[in-house]
């Protein structure tokens, strides 16, 4: 396993609410992303973080939020869940700038988030 | 940006047969291309990776391919077994302005194994 811990791992909450997923990791890596997974979509990023502080967007970052206060912690929130967030998000990690056999990105076991 | 496009979306083999997934690319400054198996209720796992230097690569029973020049990609497996039923992802990697890495992922192939 990679090292990865995220919570919740299921939730269904209301439209219009607001929701946070955390994610956790014990390796010490450098940099972290979100990823949502929709059938027919493969995974596609929301955001990622290179650093503490240090975040950017991805290609579907419209509605979500993220903050990364210490290393091993990346929170992503949505400020007000829609019907169309409702989705498996994924956090993975990679060590270093550059990715290559052996030093690769990592996935976590996922969230499963309905929005009702 | 990056389009992978991954065939086909549902492959049903029967078991000791090999199963072959394709993808194609459109940046061609990727240069890192991982296949993930998902199992069902999981994250994806990586099972094998190459990087764009080198044409072949194998593991045990899978192997990956690679063509820079038409761009594409494929993921084979020999002598499929029960436990290879899964969902397969190919993906490719291009910074993101000098900050990380993005995987641009395929759409996936559902794998069946029939015994």
């Amino acid at each position: 396993d990679a090292g990865i811990t995220q919570s919740p791992r299921h939730k269904v909450t209301e439209t219009g609410t607001p929701v946070t997923l955390r994610c956790h990791q014990t390796e010490n890596h450098r940099y972290m992303y979100w990823y949502r997974q929709d059938p027919g979509h493969g995974l596609r990023l929301i955001h990622y973080s290179y650093g503490v502080k240090d975040t950017d967007k991805g290609e579907v970052s419209d509605g979500y939020s993220v903050s990364r206060s210490k290393t091993e912690d990346f929170l992503l929130t949505l400020e007000s869940a829609t019907s169309s967030q409702t989705s498996v998000y994924f956090c993975a990690i990679s060590p270093r700038l550059t990715v290559d056999p052996g030093n690769t990105i990592y996935f976590g076991e996922g969230s499963w988030l309905t929005v009702v | 940006g990056e389009n992978v496009e991954q065939h086909p979306s549902t492959l049903s083999v029967q078991e000791g047969d090999s199963a072959v997934i394709k993808c194609t690319y459109s940046d061609s400054a990727s240069n890192y291309f991982p296949w993930y198996k998902q199992e069902l209720g999981k994250g994806p796992q990586l099972i094998i990776d190459i990087r764009s230097n080198v044409g072949e690569k194998k593991d045990q029973r899978i192997a990956v391919t690679l063509n820079k020049t038409a761009k594409h990609f494929s993921l084979h497996i020999t002598e499929t077994q029960p436990e290879d039923s899964a969902v397969y992802f190919c993906a490719a990697s291009s910074r993101i302005k000098a900050a990380g890495n993005k995987l641009t992922f395929g759409g996936g192939t559902r794998v069946l194994v029939k015994p």
